[in-house]
Parts: structure tokens; C-alpha cells; sequence
């Protein structure tokens, strides 16, 4: 089973400034990886698939980077809305797998 | 408008069984694979399982083979996971969701309690 480890834990961002999350693989996923966003009570929200594409509707601000085992999410000035728990998963290898998350708070 | 329907979640004893059903509308059901995924209280997502719209060829993740099975009725546009042998650390929120390798939309989720 591929790992999926997302860091850091939590992370403190002030409105407008850029937030940068990392998830790494325990081995190479190409670029068969997504990132969702998920608020409390919500199911998630689909953000980013094929590493660096966008899905409909989300905003330019969101951007994914990387390939293999490293990906990084990159919200270029954070709204309130986002401030959420970001989750990436990768869909190379059966069974499926999720990183554990990372909290974006208001700093 | 694609909307999918989780049911059947509830309390059940350890080594129980519960069937869950995704009732899907909005879209051409037959036509794509879906998943489930699931989220333990205040954790993260899991993967579940997932099913193809050809053949119905079925995956599981490692903790839920041999105990849960995913299946679907095409004439009834309604995705099923069959859990059985149901143990404590499978009490979560369980979702089902469109497709196979990412998943735009979603259910609303439904609750389940594996507790004596």
C-alpha cells in the first residue's frame, strides 16, 4: 500500500497571505493525484486531479505542483472561505489512499 | 444535477453486518465506476472500495477484504457495500462517491456505529 504523508499537521495563515501544503508518497505516484478540501460537517470538495489540474469551477488562486512522490497544493491569498482541512490521495496503485490532512487556520 | 443518496447506517453490535445503499440520479449510472469512502469521527478519509461500470470488477483496501462487498444494480441505479464481521474501528461516516480515481461528487454521507 502507497503512504501518503501530508505536512505539517496544521498551519497558521493570515488572510491574503500564500499557504503551501506538501504531501509526499512512499513511492511514485507519476502524477495520479488529487487534493480535496473538506469543511466541518461537509463531504469533500474536489480540488485538483492529475497533480496540477484544476476542477471545474475552483479557483485560480488553488494550485497544484510535482510529480513521483513529491506534490505540493499552493493557495496563492487565502480567503476565509478556505480555511479548511486539505486532504491529497493517490489513485496510481490499488488500494486508493488518502494523506491524513492538514488544517488551514486562521492565524 | 448528479446526486447520490447514502442509507442504511446504524448501530450495530460488534461482528454484525449492515448493508448501505447509494442511491444515484442525475447522471447515467451504468456508465461509471464508483467508490466508497469512508471517515472515522474526527479523523481523516479512508478509502474504501470501488466498482467498475464494465463487469464490475470490484477493490478493496486492505482492512475491509474478505469482510466487505461492493456491488451495484444497474436497473436501479444503486450502488450497495455489504459489511459483515463489522469490528469497532469500522464506525464511521460512510460516502459514496462518483467514479473512479478522483471524485468530483459526492454524497451527503451516512453514519455507522460498530458498539455493544
Amino acid at each position: 500500500e502507497i503512504v501518503m504523508t501530508q505536512s505539517p499537521a496544521t498551519l497558521s495563515v493570515s488572510p491574503g497571505e500564500r499557504a503551501t501544503l506538501s504531501c509526499r508518497a512512499s513511492q511514485s505516484v507519476s502524477n495520479n493525484l488529487a487534493w480535496y478540501q473538506q469543511k466541518p460537517g461537509q463531504a469533500p470538495r474536489l480540488l485538483i486531479y492529475g497533480a496540477s489540474t484544476r476542477a471545474t469551477g475552483i479557483p485560480a488562486r488553488f494550485s497544484g505542483s510535482g510529480s513521483g512522490t513529491e506534490f505540493t497544493l499552493t493557495i496563492s491569498s487565502l480567503q476565509s472561505e478556505d480555511f479548511a482541512v486539505y486532504y491529497c490521495q493517490q489513485y496510481h496503485n490499488w488500494p486508493y489512499t488518502f494523506g491524513q490532512g492538514t488544517k488551514l487556520e486562521i492565524k | 444535477e448528479v446526486q447520490l443518496l447514502e442509507s442504511g447506517g446504524n448501530l450495530v453490535q460488534p461482528g454484525g453486518s449492515l448493508r448501505l445503499s447509494c442511491a444515484a440520479s442525475g447522471f447515467t449510472f451504468s456508465s461509471y465506476a464508483m467508490s466508497w469512502v469512508r471517515q472515522a469521527p474526527g479523523k481523516g478519509l479512508e478509502w474504501v472500495s470501488a466498482i467498475s461500470h464494465i463487469r464490475g470488477i470490484s477493490y478493496y483496501t486492505d482492512s475491509v477484504k474478505g469482510r466487505f462487498t461492493i456491488s451495484r444494480d444497474n436497473s436501479k441505479n444503486t450502488l450497495y457495500l455489504q459489511m459483515d464481521s463489522l469490528r469497532a474501528e469500522d464506525t464511521a461516516v460512510y460516502y459514496c462517491a462518483k467514479d473512479l480515481d478522483w471524485y468530483v461528487d459526492w454524497g451527503q454521507g451516512t453514519l455507522v456505529t460498530v458498539s455493544s
